[in-house]
């Protein structure tokens, strides 16, 4: 079945640039987002790559797809405390309207 | 922008009783989605509605049922409570069916509903 796999655990400094890696296993995922939790919050999209696209910039956020290892990062630029929260990659088929999760990536920025 | 409320926010329900949790989608969209997040776990699907009829179907329990209505509001409701039941139960909303590359889901922010 559909799988995604991230690191449970990411601490940076403020200001330094945070990555977080993403894994999944179906090869028919067609969209890949990186959605972002504040505790006790909702899931707010953070962006969206397709999987015709090797990258997409947007603002602070890099994000990167490796089709072939089935590899998705999040690269976030000067990492601020605002940015504390956990991070879930997922991914969607072309033929399934649901999302399959990660576990999620607790991001600590330490001052 | 308007965005998807979910209804009501906090919910406290004792073991086996009932509890319905409902969802307005952001306007126009026409699909919605029902996912529960239990503590320090990732959402898992459980359900979907596409135009009034039920699209998809996840790890959503018998004693669960939802719709959604002609307004697209939806509703879960879920009778016999557990323990287990204990959840972030979010809902989401697009528009449109994949591959219409319409489908990015925005979330609510969840209603949190404790079993006691």
């Amino acid at each position: 079945g559909e799988d995604v796999e991230q690191s449970l655990f990411l601490s940076v400094r403020e200001g330094d640039s945070s990555v977080i890696n993403c894994t999944y296993t179906d090869s028919s995922s067609t969209y890949l987002y990186w959605y972002k939790q504040e505790p006790g919050a909702g899931l707010q999209l953070l962006t969206y790559i397709f999987s015709n696209m090797d990258m997409k910039q947007d603002q602070r956020l890099t994000v990167l797809l490796n089709k072939k290892d089935k590899h998705l990062s999040l690269r976030i630029a000067d990492t601020q405390t605002g940015d504390s929260a956990i991070y879930f990659c997922a991914e969607r088929g072309n033929y399934g309207q649901n999302f399959v999760f990660g576990p999620g990536t607790r991001l600590s920025v330490l001052p | 922008a308007a965005g998807v409320i979910q209804s009501p926010r906090h919910l406290i329900k004792e073991k086996r009783e009932t509890a319905t949790l409902k969802c307005y989608p952001i306007p126009r969209h026409d699909t919605v989605y029902w996912y529960q997040q239990g503590p320090g776990q990732d959402p898992q699907f459980l359900i979907s509605f596409y135009e009034k009829m039920q699209s998809d179907k996840g790890s959503i329990p018998d004693r669960f049922s939802a719709q959604q209505f002609s307004d697209y509001h939806s509703e879960l409701n879920m009778s016999s409570l557990e323990l287990g039941d204990s959840a972030l139960y979010f809902c989401a909303s697009s528009l449109g069916l994949p591959g219409q590359g319409l489908e990015t889901q925005y979330f609510g922010p969840g209603t949190r509903l404790l079993v006691l």
